[in-house]
This record gives C-alpha cells, structure tokens and sequence, in this order.
C-alpha cells in the first residue's frame, strides 16, 4: 500500500518569499513521485516528476523538489514566490513497478496563499 | 496539439435525471481515468480503464458507471442523479509515468 502525507492544508507566504509545501510518503516499494497544480475551476498540471533519476528535480514555474529517501519526503519549494503561484498543490505517488503502477494516490493537498 | 478534453464544463441537473459526463483524449494513451473531487478536498479514483474494453472500479465506491469503446474516449454515466453526487469529476490519461488531467466537469445535482 502506499499513502502520501501533506503537512499543512494551507499555507500563506508574501510575495517574494521562499515557497516550502511538505509532502511525506509511504511506499512498499521504490516510488514516482510528483507535484500536480490546480488553479480554481480547473483540472490538474503537473508541476514536476521523480522517475529514480536525479533526486533534486527541477519543475515549471521555477519549483523544484528533491527526493529523500531516507526521510521518505518529497518536499515542493519555489525560492521567491509570485502571486500567480496562489493556488491548490498535490502530491502524489505511484509504484515504479507492478501491476499497480499506474494509478496515483494523491496527498489531500496544500492551499498556498500569496499575500503582496 | 495533444490534449484532453471534457464536456460539459458545468452541470446543474434535477434528481433522477441520466447523465454522460464526455472525455476524450488525442493522445493515444491506453490507460485513463476517473476521479471525484469535492471542494478543496483530495482526488478520489473512481474507474479506470487499461485498453479498449477493459474498465475497472477505484479506490472509492460509486453509483456511476463508464465505458471504453473507442481508445480515445472514456465517458462516466449516471443513470439517476442524486443531490449526493455533486461534485466535480476530472478525466485523465497517463502517459509515460505521468498522468495528464483534463479541465473537469462540474455537476450539481439539485
């Protein structure tokens, strides 16, 4: 089984502050991870992948997250934050193997607020 | 340009009505999706489907139903809507690893 843990439902920065939105993991086996964007009223994008290559993995919009395994943590951060970065953020996991490895489960999600 | 759509955007429609939710995908992808969201919560995985004529149920029970017919689309049915199904219903597809949402259809059921 596999689960995802988002510390904090919401989060409020200023602009131009550093962007951190937490996401812990639990996997059996070796995950993929990744950081979905969903502004309001519509579906989800993704913002950025881990598939076992590089731990630090760079995004759009200027996110990055690295991948620890050791702490099973998958953290989104963004170095100064703009106000269009406000919106709902997901994390998600799946298995690198196996039958079930393509369905996603996904964290209940970070609210992130950006005040000017 | 590639992409995945669905139709109606919004949805309000009385109690025991029929209703198709529409996704389709230009993709070419084998393996899509369906998922339910209610405001400001987590995606549930309601059906999803690996190939032509192979569907399966989710994560979390539902009255609805799908079909795979075609490679390219994968509509939800409702036979009767009920106030308990308003929420909003995302398509996917997966490519490669990731999975690729579209815009959503949100249904109110009054």
């Amino acid at each position: 089984a596999q689960s995802v843990t988002q510390l904090g439902s919401h989060v409020s920065v200023s602009e131009g502050a550093l962007v951190l939105l937490r996401c812990n993991y639990s996997s059996s086996v070796p995950p993929y991870l990744f950081w979905y964007v969903q502004y309001p009223n519509q579906g989800l994008q993704l913002l950025l992948k881990y598939t076992s290559a590089a731990t630090l993995v760079k995004g759009i919009n200027g996110f990055e997250a690295e991948f620890k395994k050791s702490e099973t943590s998958f953290h989104l951060t963004k170095p100064s934050a703009h106000m269009s970065d406000a919106a709902e953020y997901f994390c998600a996991v799946s298995r690198n193997s196996g039958g079930s490895n393509y369905k996603l489960t996904f964290g209940k999600g970070t609210l992130l607020t950006v005040n000017p | 340009e590639a992409d995945i759509y669905q139709t109606p955007r919004y949805l309000v429609i009385g109690t025991g009505k029929k209703i198709t939710l529409e996704c389709s995908q230009t993709m070419g992808h084998d393996k899509m999706y369906w998922y339910q969201q209610d405001p400001g919560m987590e995606l549930h995985l309601i059906h999803y489907s690996y190939g032509v004529n192979s569907t399966e149920k989710g994560d979390l029970s539902s009255e609805s139903t799908v079909s795979r017919i075609r490679t390219e689309h994968f509509p939800l049915t409702l036979e009767s809507a009920r106030p308990s199904h308003t929420s909003q219903y995302l398509c996917a597809s997966r490519g490669y690893h990731e999975q690729f949402f579209g815009p959503g259809t949100r249904l109110t059921v009054l």
